[in-house]
Protein backbone atom coordinates (compact mmCIF):
# COMPACT_ATOMS: atom_id res chain seq x y z
CA UNK A 1 0.00 0.00 0.00
CA UNK A 2 1.43 3.46 -0.85
CA UNK A 3 1.74 5.64 2.18
CA UNK A 4 3.86 8.19 4.34
CA UNK A 5 4.57 6.99 7.76
CA UNK A 6 5.74 9.14 10.84
CA UNK A 7 6.67 8.01 13.99
CA UNK A 8 6.40 8.41 16.63
CA UNK A 9 2.60 9.65 16.41
CA UNK A 10 2.21 10.96 19.99
CA UNK A 11 4.97 12.56 21.51
CA UNK A 12 4.88 14.60 24.76
CA UNK A 13 8.67 15.71 26.03
CA UNK A 14 10.91 18.03 28.08
CA UNK A 15 11.98 21.42 26.94
CA UNK A 16 15.83 20.66 25.47
CA UNK A 17 15.74 17.41 24.99
CA UNK A 18 16.45 16.25 21.50
CA UNK A 19 13.99 14.64 19.38
CA UNK A 20 13.53 12.78 16.33
CA UNK A 21 10.29 12.59 14.52
CA UNK A 22 10.78 10.24 11.27
CA UNK A 23 8.88 10.07 8.12
CA UNK A 24 9.36 7.43 5.36
CA UNK A 25 7.69 7.02 2.12
CA UNK A 26 7.39 3.82 0.13
CA UNK A 27 6.41 5.61 -3.38
CA UNK A 28 9.51 6.93 -4.71
CA UNK A 29 8.90 10.17 -4.60
CA UNK A 30 11.76 13.01 -5.26
CA UNK A 31 9.78 15.87 -2.86
CA UNK A 32 9.11 15.87 0.29
CA UNK A 33 8.09 18.16 2.77
CA UNK A 34 7.21 18.83 6.49
CA UNK A 35 4.47 21.02 7.95
CA UNK A 36 3.72 22.00 11.41
CA UNK A 37 -0.35 23.14 12.02
CA UNK A 38 -1.60 25.26 14.41
CA UNK A 39 -4.96 26.58 15.22
CA UNK A 40 -5.85 29.86 13.58
CA UNK A 41 -2.65 29.35 11.39
CA UNK A 42 -3.03 26.59 9.26
CA UNK A 43 -0.39 24.46 7.49
CA UNK A 44 3.18 26.02 7.63
CA UNK A 45 5.84 24.40 5.71
CA UNK A 46 9.15 23.96 7.63
CA UNK A 47 11.31 22.43 5.50
CA UNK A 48 11.33 21.07 2.30
CA UNK A 49 13.45 18.23 0.04
CA UNK A 50 13.51 18.58 -3.59
CA UNK A 51 16.03 14.80 -3.72
CA UNK A 52 18.27 13.29 -2.01
CA UNK A 53 20.86 15.74 -0.20
CA UNK A 54 19.09 18.63 -1.17
CA UNK A 55 16.81 20.70 1.17
CA UNK A 56 15.51 24.24 1.40
CA UNK A 57 13.65 26.13 4.39
CA UNK A 58 10.24 26.42 4.03
CA UNK A 59 8.55 29.64 6.28
CA UNK A 60 9.34 28.69 9.37
CA UNK A 61 12.37 26.35 9.94
CA UNK A 62 13.61 28.31 13.25
CA UNK A 63 14.76 25.52 15.65
CA UNK A 64 14.17 22.23 13.08
CA UNK A 65 16.58 20.80 11.26
CA UNK A 66 16.29 18.09 8.45
CA UNK A 67 18.30 15.37 6.53
CA UNK A 68 17.62 13.71 3.27
CA UNK A 69 20.30 10.73 3.29
CA UNK A 70 17.49 8.60 1.56
CA UNK A 71 15.03 9.06 -1.14
CA UNK A 72 12.82 7.57 1.48
CA UNK A 73 13.69 9.39 4.32
CA UNK A 74 12.92 12.76 5.82
CA UNK A 75 13.18 13.02 9.57
CA UNK A 76 13.19 16.33 11.16
CA UNK A 77 14.97 16.64 14.10
CA UNK A 78 13.91 19.55 17.17
CA UNK A 79 17.78 20.00 18.86
CA UNK A 80 16.22 21.54 22.13
CA UNK A 81 12.59 21.49 21.44
CA UNK A 82 10.48 24.84 23.52
CA UNK A 83 7.04 24.83 24.09
CA UNK A 84 6.35 27.22 20.88
CA UNK A 85 6.91 23.89 18.94
CA UNK A 86 4.08 21.98 20.62
CA UNK A 87 1.90 21.28 17.22
CA UNK A 88 0.70 19.02 14.74
CA UNK A 89 3.59 17.81 12.21
CA UNK A 90 2.64 16.06 8.52
CA UNK A 91 5.11 14.73 6.65
CA UNK A 92 4.23 14.75 2.69
CA UNK A 93 5.25 13.83 -0.47
CA UNK A 94 5.00 14.38 -4.09
CA UNK A 95 6.18 12.89 -7.45
CA UNK A 96 5.53 15.63 -9.18
CA UNK A 97 7.36 18.59 -6.29
CA UNK A 98 5.15 21.32 -5.30
CA UNK A 99 2.91 21.19 -8.58
CA UNK A 100 1.91 17.95 -7.69
CA UNK A 101 -0.71 15.97 -5.64
CA UNK A 102 0.78 15.94 -1.88
CA UNK A 103 0.68 12.79 0.10
CA UNK A 104 0.27 13.32 3.70
CA UNK A 105 1.36 10.76 6.67
CA UNK A 106 -0.82 10.75 10.06
CA UNK A 107 0.29 13.35 12.00
CA UNK A 108 2.52 13.56 14.79
CA UNK A 109 1.18 15.61 17.80
CA UNK A 110 3.84 17.06 19.49
CA UNK A 111 3.55 18.78 23.29
CA UNK A 112 6.70 19.83 24.58
CA UNK A 113 6.22 21.21 28.03
CA UNK B 1 5.03 38.16 0.42
CA UNK B 2 3.14 34.87 -0.35
CA UNK B 3 -0.88 34.90 0.84
CA UNK B 4 -3.57 32.92 0.52
CA UNK B 5 -7.00 33.82 2.11
CA UNK B 6 -9.79 31.63 2.76
CA UNK B 7 -12.73 32.53 5.04
CA UNK B 8 -12.39 30.57 8.34
CA UNK B 9 -16.22 29.69 8.85
CA UNK B 10 -17.71 27.41 10.09
CA UNK B 11 -20.43 27.71 7.73
CA UNK B 12 -23.38 25.72 8.73
CA UNK B 13 -25.32 24.45 5.51
CA UNK B 14 -28.70 22.20 5.45
CA UNK B 15 -27.79 18.86 3.72
CA UNK B 16 -28.97 18.90 0.31
CA UNK B 17 -28.03 22.54 -0.53
CA UNK B 18 -25.05 23.94 -2.76
CA UNK B 19 -22.59 25.66 -0.81
CA UNK B 20 -19.59 27.79 -2.57
CA UNK B 21 -16.39 29.30 -1.34
CA UNK B 22 -13.60 31.09 -2.24
CA UNK B 23 -10.04 31.54 -1.81
CA UNK B 24 -8.01 34.63 -2.90
CA UNK B 25 -4.10 34.37 -3.64
CA UNK B 26 -1.52 37.62 -3.89
CA UNK B 27 1.40 36.46 -5.75
CA UNK B 28 0.22 37.02 -9.58
CA UNK B 29 2.87 34.90 -10.66
CA UNK B 30 1.25 31.42 -8.88
CA UNK B 31 1.19 28.71 -11.10
CA UNK B 32 -0.70 25.59 -9.38
CA UNK B 33 -4.04 25.79 -7.39
CA UNK B 34 -5.61 23.19 -5.67
CA UNK B 35 -8.38 22.26 -3.56
CA UNK B 36 -7.52 19.72 -0.46
CA UNK B 37 -9.71 18.39 2.28
CA UNK B 38 -8.99 17.74 5.95
CA UNK B 39 -11.19 16.20 8.64
CA UNK B 40 -11.00 16.54 12.47
CA UNK B 41 -7.43 15.99 13.52
CA UNK B 42 -6.86 13.91 10.05
CA UNK B 43 -4.29 14.43 7.28
CA UNK B 44 -4.92 16.69 4.59
CA UNK B 45 -6.15 14.67 1.17
CA UNK B 46 -5.99 15.85 -2.09
CA UNK B 47 -9.67 16.96 -3.51
CA UNK B 48 -9.26 18.08 -6.91
CA UNK B 49 -7.05 20.53 -9.26
CA UNK B 50 -7.90 23.88 -10.18
CA UNK B 51 -7.21 23.98 -13.84
CA UNK B 52 -7.85 27.04 -15.51
CA UNK B 53 -10.82 26.03 -17.40
CA UNK B 54 -12.04 24.72 -14.74
CA UNK B 55 -12.92 21.31 -13.80
CA UNK B 56 -15.85 19.27 -12.47
CA UNK B 57 -15.67 16.07 -10.13
CA UNK B 58 -19.39 14.65 -9.61
CA UNK B 59 -20.94 17.33 -6.97
CA UNK B 60 -17.46 19.21 -6.83
CA UNK B 61 -16.95 22.08 -9.22
CA UNK B 62 -13.61 24.34 -8.98
CA UNK B 63 -12.52 27.16 -10.77
CA UNK B 64 -10.26 29.75 -11.74
CA UNK B 65 -9.97 33.56 -11.93
CA UNK B 66 -6.46 34.46 -12.78
CA UNK B 67 -7.55 38.34 -13.76
CA UNK B 68 -9.16 38.18 -9.57
CA UNK B 69 -6.86 36.21 -8.40
CA UNK B 70 -9.06 33.40 -6.80
CA UNK B 71 -10.21 30.03 -7.09
CA UNK B 72 -13.60 28.95 -6.06
CA UNK B 73 -15.03 25.32 -4.99
CA UNK B 74 -18.91 24.67 -5.14
CA UNK B 75 -20.45 21.74 -3.85
CA UNK B 76 -24.11 20.47 -4.86
CA UNK B 77 -26.81 18.49 -3.47
CA UNK B 78 -23.89 18.40 0.05
CA UNK B 79 -24.01 15.35 2.32
CA UNK B 80 -23.25 15.02 5.87
CA UNK B 81 -19.75 13.23 4.96
CA UNK B 82 -18.58 16.54 3.21
CA UNK B 83 -18.57 18.12 6.70
CA UNK B 84 -14.79 18.80 6.85
CA UNK B 85 -11.93 22.04 6.17
CA UNK B 86 -11.62 22.59 3.14
CA UNK B 87 -8.03 24.06 2.36
CA UNK B 88 -6.89 25.93 -0.38
CA UNK B 89 -3.00 25.28 -1.86
CA UNK B 90 -0.97 27.53 -4.40
CA UNK B 91 2.09 26.92 -5.40
CA UNK B 92 4.95 29.35 -7.55
CA UNK B 93 7.30 28.00 -9.88
CA UNK B 94 11.00 28.98 -9.67
CA UNK B 95 13.17 29.76 -6.58
CA UNK B 96 12.88 28.19 -3.34
CA UNK B 97 8.97 28.98 -2.89
CA UNK B 98 6.66 25.67 -2.14
CA UNK B 99 3.70 25.20 -1.33
CA UNK B 100 1.28 27.46 0.33
CA UNK B 101 -1.55 26.42 2.14
CA UNK B 102 -4.46 28.60 3.24
CA UNK B 103 -5.81 28.36 6.28
CA UNK B 104 -8.86 26.44 5.61
CA UNK B 105 -12.35 27.04 5.49
CA UNK B 106 -14.80 24.53 7.81
CA UNK B 107 -17.85 23.26 6.49
CA UNK B 108 -20.67 21.76 8.62
CA UNK B 109 -23.52 19.88 7.04
CA UNK B 110 -26.66 20.34 9.06
CA UNK B 111 -29.38 16.94 8.93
Amino acid sequence: EAQVTQNPRYLITVTGKKLTVTCSQNMNHEYMSWYRQDPGLGLRQIYYSMNVEVTDKGDVPEGYKVSRKEKRNFPLILESPSPNQTSLYFCASSASGRGGEQYFGPGTRLTVT
Amino acid sequence: RKEVEQDPGPFNVPEGATVAFNCTYSNSASQSFFWYRQDCRKEPKLLMSVYSSGNEDGRFTAQLNRASQYISLLIRDSKLSDSATYLCVVTTGGGADGLTFGKGTHLIIQP
